[in-house]
């Protein structure tokens, strides 16, 4: 399995809290992605990176910002949550943008 | 906009059944499709990548296919066991405006639940 590690894996946390996902890889893969998944809306991109301190936003961007300062950290912030943004966050890693990508095993967010 | 969807939303099948799930896009204009796993609280496992100028993939018992002109891919189950019970998921990296990747973003499909009983 690719080194894709995501921290935590389980929160809960309130309305209004900053919260802030980490995603770790060791594979030293360019590109990174953020995908929340949602019943009845599948995958959706929320923001990538092409290479330290390049990023940009997916789909749905609304309500969150990204950091990448290392190779191997991407970090997801949600500034202030909201009950919209419970769902199950994905990291994913891709050497070039043409390879497969390499998931982790997703964060489960509640926010109540 | 490209739309993957993916049909049938869930299938139910006996062991040892050879099965077809069927994805469809809207937009020709791909780079490749790739062929996903989805085990319950677990991330994707890339099973196959079909580049849009290939006709089909292989992988032990899996055969993807690809029809570009018609906005179709299939992903056949030889032989199925239990053990291939997971939602699998299609995803296309489409070609942007400027002719590139749009740094890979993938766009995916819903997903096919597949349940094969003993």
């Amino acid at each position: 399995d690719a080194g894709i590690t995501q921290s935590p894996r389980h929160k809960v946390t309130e309305t209004g809290t900053p919260v802030t996902l980490r995603c770790h890889q060791t594979e030293n893969h360019r590109y990174m992605y953020w995908y929340r998944q949602d019943p009845g809306h599948g995958l959706r991109l929320i923001h990538y990176s092409y290479g330290v301190k390049d990023t940009d936003k997916g789909e749905v961007s609304d309500g969150y910002s990204v950091s990448r300062s290392k190779t191997e950290d991407f970090l997801l912030t949600l500034e202030s949550a909201t009950s919209s943004q419970t769902s199950v966050y994905f990291c994913a890693i891709s050497a070039t943008n043409l390879q497969p990508q390499h998931f982790g095993d997703g964060t489960r967010l509640s926010i109540l | 906009k490209q739309e993957v969807t993916q049909i049938p939303a869930a299938l139910s099948v006996p062991e040892g059944e050879n099965l077809v799930l069927n994805c469809s896009f809207t937009d020709s204009a791909i780079y490749n499709l790739q062929w996903f796993r989805q085990d319950p609280g677990k991330g994707l496992t890339s099973l196959l990548l079909i580049q849009s100028s290939q006709r089909e993939q292989t992988s032990g018992r899996l055969n993807a296919s690809l029809d570009k002109s018609s906005g179709r891919s299939t992903l056949y189950i030889a032989a199925s066991q239990p053990g291939d019970s997971a939602t699998y998921l299609c995803a296309v990296l489409p070609i942007d405006n400027a002719g590139g990747t749009s740094y890979g973003k993938l766009t995916f499909g819903q997903g096919t639940i597949l349940t094969v009983h003993p």
